[in-house]
């Protein structure tokens, strides 16, 4: 069956701490991986996409890395800021195409003042 | 630029009363069109997609239905909302690209 673990559940931090977020997956076949920041009642909004030959990708300070052979991700914030708080969702895509996504239920990141 | 709207924002309906949840793309053309629901702890649930003008695809089986009787325009329905139905609702849209673009979506609650 097609899965996307996440952990932890939940987090909480200082601002201005790292953190990283983990993700493991057992979808087949494999396109490629996202993740994904949800703000409380709004729309998920697309942070990195990664692909099988793909190991590591940044958007300013957050980096995914992905472990094709143990079907693991990460996603590593640095320098955590209040607006970090929010869902951090793991995708995995198992076609081309958007239909199949396995989408997995978050880590809620919460960053104290 | 591409925008995608979605109405009404949060909704509180009585069970067994019809829905109908609305969302527009402006800015682009011939988009591929998805309908998610995501309750409460879990992740996003694929319900509809349509690759084009009254094309709809349905991932689960339940009381709702999805037309798109325009380009740019999806439509979410249901005839007798049930208690289970409640939950965000979510509309996205993409150009055959993995890139995914979501609108602000809806809050059910049915009562």
């Amino acid at each position: 069956k097609n899965q996307v673990e996440q952990s932890p559940q939940s987090l909480i931090i200082l601002e201005g701490k790292n953190c990283t977020l983990q993700c493991n997956y057992t979808v087949s076949p494999f396109s490629n991986l996202r993740w994904y920041k949800q703000d409380t009642g709004r729309g998920p909004v697309s942070l990195t996409i990664m692909t099988f030959s793909e190991n590591t990708k940044s958007n300013g300070r957050y980096t995914a890395t992905l472990d094709a052979d143990t079907k693991q991700s990460s996603l590593h914030i640095t320098a955590s800021q209040l607006s970090d708080s929010a869902s951090y969702i793991c995708v995995v895509s198992a076609s081309r195409g958007n239909y199949q996504l396995i989408w997995g239920a978050g880590t809620k990141l919460i960053i104290k003042p | 630029s591409q925008t995608i709207h979605q109405w009404p924002a949060t909704l509180v309906q009585p069970v067994g009363s019809p829905l109908s949840l609305e969302c527009t793309v402006e800015g682009t053309s011939n988009p591929n069109l998805y309908w998610y629901r995501q309750a409460a702890g879990r992740g996003l649930q694929l319900l509809f997609y349509s690759v084009g003008i009254g094309q709809i695809s349905s991932e689960v089986p339940q009381n709702l239905s999805a037309s798109r009787p325009q380009d740019r325009q999806f439509i979410l329905s249901s005839k007798k909302l049930l208690l289970s139905d409640s939950g965000f609702y979510l509309c996205a849209w993409d150009t055959d690209s993995y890139e995914q673009y979501f609108g602000p979506g809806t809050r059910l609650t049915v009562t």
